[in-house]
């Protein structure tokens, strides 16, 4: 049964520092979404990408964070320098884009508190 | 642009009662419409989905049918268990063209609460 792996699962550092979060999406699968998720706000589209490439990445703060796909299996979302507003869990969903549409796989999260 | 609405929860129910989680949405063409389901501590799964007018998804004892002329896709279960308890959320998927996004992004509702007492 394919998955989305994203590590790790919970990560706790303070402020300043800097957070990756890794994804590994679906084989096959040709777009990787970065969701966050809190509480206020509920799910946040941060960054999308298809055929590795970034096509959207507009609900992203630029200043600290920053999304890659190094290869087809890895895809990344870093933030520097982290800050406590930036706690919530970071969700990572791929997905196949077919001429019928699109549906979204999502991993189990990355749950970031910063202190 | 696209939205979704759905019902405020938490919803309590009793084990083995009717489950309705009403869900409606706008969007500018015919967008393909989920809804995942979310345990506690765990990411979104995908529950079911449909993809055209008077489609009807089904998994798991749920049911949901895309109804275009009143926008919406309603959840459903005949019986509950304490097992569904869970965080639901119903979203939307429409073609770049139509709603102007730069992919086939998830819109979602705030999502509803379930919680099934024995």
């Amino acid at each position: 049964d394919a998955r989305v792996t994203q590590t790790p699962r919970d990560k706790v550092t303070e402020m300043g520092q800097e957070v990756t979060m890794r994804c590994q999406p679906i084989l096959g699968h040709n777009t990787v979404f970065w969701y966050r998720q809190t509480m206020m706000q509920g799910l946040e589209l941060l960054a999308y990408f298809r055929n590795r490439a970034p096509l959207d990445d507009s609900g992203m703060p630029k200043d600290r964070f920053s999304a890659e796909m190094p290869d087809a299996t890895l895809a990344t979302l870093k933030i520097q320098p982290s800050e406590p507003r930036d706690s919530a869990v970071y969700f990572c969903a791929s997905g196949l884009t077919t001429p019928g549409g699109e549906t979204q796989y999502f991993g189990p999260g990355t749950r970031l508190l910063v202190l | 642009g696209d939205s979704v609405t759905q019902m405020e929860g938490p919803v309590t129910l009793s084990e083995e009662a009717f489950l309705t989680i009403n869900c409606t949405y706008t969007a500018t063409g015919y967008p393909s419409l989920f809804w995942y389901v979310q345990y506690p501590g765990e990411g979104l799964q995908l529950l079911l989905k449909a993809t055209k007018a008077d489609d009807k998804g089904s998994n798991k004892g749920f049911e949901a049918t895309y109804r275009k002329e009143t926008t919406s896709f309603h959840l459903e279960k005949g019986s509950v268990q304490v097992s569904d308890s869970a965080v639901y959320f119903c979203a939307l998927s429409d073609h770049p063209l139509n709603s102007g996004a730069g992919s086939y992004q998830l819109t979602f509702g705030k999502g509803t609460k379930l919680s099934v007492i024995p």
